[in-house]
């Protein structure tokens, strides 16, 4: 059964740096490429960035040098860390299990998302 | 990067009616597009794969199409429990862009 589950601090200073970790079951992260994305209360989406199934990472550019993706296989985990968080970095943050069909891509499971407030 | 325009950013229908929520790319993603529903409270959930496939699970009601740059999800004999936001998503370039959001209530 695939699973997906964000957890962190729910509440960060401002100018300070956000950590999360998306814990994945039923799948390999060797196989699956997981994406991060974050929503500012129920509006647009946003992509933020992706670690591949070989470790291979890409970002969104605009959040240019402060936002970091890595992963652990041995305990299938994924990591954010986004610094210098301001305000406007409130919002939901997704991890999703990305992969190529036969046909096309799938973005098929997300986690629950997890809530992150930026205030002093 | 590319431009996913929404429309309409709201909109209330009756039971049983036909509904179409349409986005229009700014430049060729081809059939790279996916839909997704999302209700209150809850992470999005992929409805139509590839502009025009449904995904695992989701009614019959629910279909995807293109015409050009113009991506439409149509939901035929609207349900109560269709009442949610519905977002666009293209893959064809990094980074990955969505559409705005359409909220769909019942009147």
């Amino acid at each position: 059964q695939v699973k997906l589950k964000e957890s962190g601090p729910g509440l960060v200073q401002p100018s300070e740096t956000l950590s999360l970790t998306c814990t994945v079951s039923g799948f390999s992260l060797t196989s699956y490429s997981v994406h991060w994305f974050r929503q500012h209360s129920g509006k647009r989406l946003e992509w933020m960035g992706r670690v591949w199934s070989d470790g291979d990472t890409s970002y969104n550019s605009a959040f240019t040098s402060r936002l970091n993706i890595s992963r652990d296989t041995s305990k299938s985990q994924v990591f954010l860390k986004m610094n210098g968080l301001q305000t406007e970095d409130t919002g939901t943050y997704y991890c999703v299990r990305h992969w190529l069909g036969p046909r096309y891509y799938y973005f098929d499971f997300w986690g629950p998302g997890t809530m992150v407030t930026v205030s002093s | 990067d590319i431009q996913m325009t929404q429309s309409p950013s709201s909109m209330s229908a009756s039971l049983g009616d036909r509904v179409t929520i349409t986005c229009q790319a700014s430049q060729d993603i081809g059939n790279n597009l996916i839909w997704f529903q999302q209700k209150p409270g809850k992470a999005p959930r992929p409805m139509i794969y590839y502009a025009t496939n449904l995904a695992n699970g989701v009614p019959s009601r629910f279909s995807g199409s293109r015409s050009g740059s113009d991506y439409s999800l149509t939901i035929n004999n609207l349900e109560s429990e269709d009442v949610a936001d519905y977002h666009c998503l293209q893959y064809k370039r990094y980074p990955l862009t969505f559409g705005s959001g359409t909220k769909l209530e019942i009147k």
